[in-house]
């Protein structure tokens, strides 16, 4: 079963606004990945964000964590057309646990950003 | 480094036939994995590797097999090919780093159906 629930499924906003997306789990993690996928491209990796942070930043990206209620969001401001994308959160656990690093992704959120 | 590359990227198959794809990794990580993306369903993981010579199984292993004879590659067979199968398979590999890692680097990805 999926762990991660995102929202919205779909995005569609102009070039310069801001987006943001959400992604609700039910268990304990012990962190949360946000990775973007290019349409018939492979997934990669944006940002990693632990259990104990409860916000992050790279470049235009920001992330942010809630623990208590199981949430994050992540936040792309002054978009872009070239973010038009599909973007997923992935939980993890510790990969020196019995996890071994496995990440549970959610469906994902389809962004478009329209110039 | 050519990160993670997947062969083949495209692939018909009639039901009941056999075929393998093949994950390969150049960064020397621990840890592999064989995804399957369908549309709505996000990525759900097939099995996975710790190290050479180790498998364990995901979350959907019916229909499956791996080895990871080799450090650096993957291989996820499929017996007996169903319509069901049908679907873009992605390889992701990892590198161990205590006590959080796991961020996962993905390959292209192979687009399988099966008739």
């Amino acid at each position: 079963s999926q762990q991660g629930e995102e929202d919205p499924q779909a995005l569609s906003i102009q070039e310069g606004e801001n987006a943001t997306m959400n992604c609700s789990y039910k268990t304990s993690i012990n962190n949360l990945q946000w990775y973007r996928q290019n349409s018939g491209r492979g997934l990669v990796h944006l940002i990693l964000i632990r259990s104990n942070e409860r916000e992050k930043h790279s470049g235009r990206l920001r992330v942010t964590l809630d623990t208590s209620k199981k949430s994050s969001s992540l936040l792309i401001t002054a978009s872009r057309a070239a973010d038009t994308a599909s973007y997923f959160c992935a939980t993890g656990g510790n990969a020196g646990g019995t996890s071994y690093g496995k990440l549970t992704f959610g469906q994902g959120t389809i962004l478009t950003v329209h110039p | 480094n050519a990160g993670v590359t997947q062969t083949p990227k495209f692939r018909v198959l009639k039901t009941g036939q056999s075929m393998t794809l093949l994950c390969a990794q150049d960064m020397n990580h621990e840890y592999m994995y064989w995804y399957r993306q369908d549309p709505g369903m996000g990525l759900r993981l097939i099995h996975y590797s710790v190290g050479e010579g180790t498998t364990a199984k995901g979350e959907v292993p019916d229909g499956y097999n791996v080895s990871r004879l080799k450090k650096q590659n993957f291989l996820l067979g499929l017996e007996s090919a169903a319509p069901s199968q049908t679907s873009v398979y992605f390889c992701a590999s990892s590198y161990l780093r205590y006590p959080f890692n796991n961020e996962q680097f993905f390959g292209p990805g192979t687009r399988l159906t099966v008739l």
